[in-house]
């Protein structure tokens, strides 16, 4: 049973189209995450969701929109892409219970690059 | 700023020694730390993780220590495995709904 999924695995697109990668939880976490690891393999934060409300937004671009229909589920719709949108982008959920609250499991993340 | 520094971003070591990954963080309010391991074109995969309140913690072979007034934790595999041949980072964060702040990784290269 795959806890974190997204889709897709791959994603190559040219500049200035619109994208949207997938993730869903099956852990029953309330609370969801998108990173993005650059290449210097710097893994950031980008938005955090706590039962489908946005709790956290980063210093990212207004072309980067979540979306969060249910607490299983944060997706990542990108406008116009750029060149430097090429990354893998990673998703996770966060546990809970008394010593989990920090853990989070992680997606097997979406290899994006922008030609 | 590097809240979270791994100033090693390589490690070779032989099979059935130990391994030491260590991890520096300068943020005094990360009061929880983690390890993730990761293997190539999949996600980081939660491997052991710490507490403030503790300074050691012990998972089979993985432990990781903490020392918080040098603002330090490590692991240790021992004994090391070719399996364990995969890329750790190290992350921390502080009470409350805040995200984890990651180190940029050691590649770990364990040797038969």
């Amino acid at each position: 049973d795959t806890a974190v999924s997204q889709t897709p695995k791959y994603l190559v697109t040219q500049m200035g189209n619109d994208k949207s990668i997938k993730c869903e939880q099956n852990l029953g976490h309330d609370t969801m995450y998108w990173y993005k690891q650059d290449s210097k393999k710097f893994l950031k934060i980008m938005f955090s969701y706590n039962n489908k409300e946005l709790i956290i937004n980063e210093t990212v671009p207004n072309r980067f929109s979540p979306k969060s229909p249910d607490k299983a589920h944060l997706n990542l719709h990108i406008n116009s892409l750029e060149l430097g949108d090429s990354a893998v982008y990673f998703c996770a959920s966060r546990g809970i219970g008394w010593g989990k609250q920090e853990t989070q499991y992680f997606g097997p993340g979406t290899r994006l690059l922008v030609l | 700023d590097q809240q979270v520094k791994q100033n090693s971003p390589s490690l070779s070591v032989q099979e059935g020694r130990i391994s030491i990954l260590n991890c520096d963080y300068t943020n005094s309010m990360f009061d929880y730390f983690l390890w993730y391991k990761k293997y190539p074109a999949e996600g980081p995969t939660f491997l052991i993780s710490i507490s403030s309140i503790k300074d050691k913690n012990e998972d089979g072979r993985f432990t990781v220590f903490l020392n918080k007034s040098a603002k330090h934790l490590s692991l240790h595999i021992v004994p090391s495995q070719p399996g364990d041949s995969a890329v750790y980072f190290c992350a921390a964060s502080a009470s409350g709904n805040t995200p984890l702040v990651f180190g940029k990784g050691t590649r770990l290269s364990v040797i038969a």
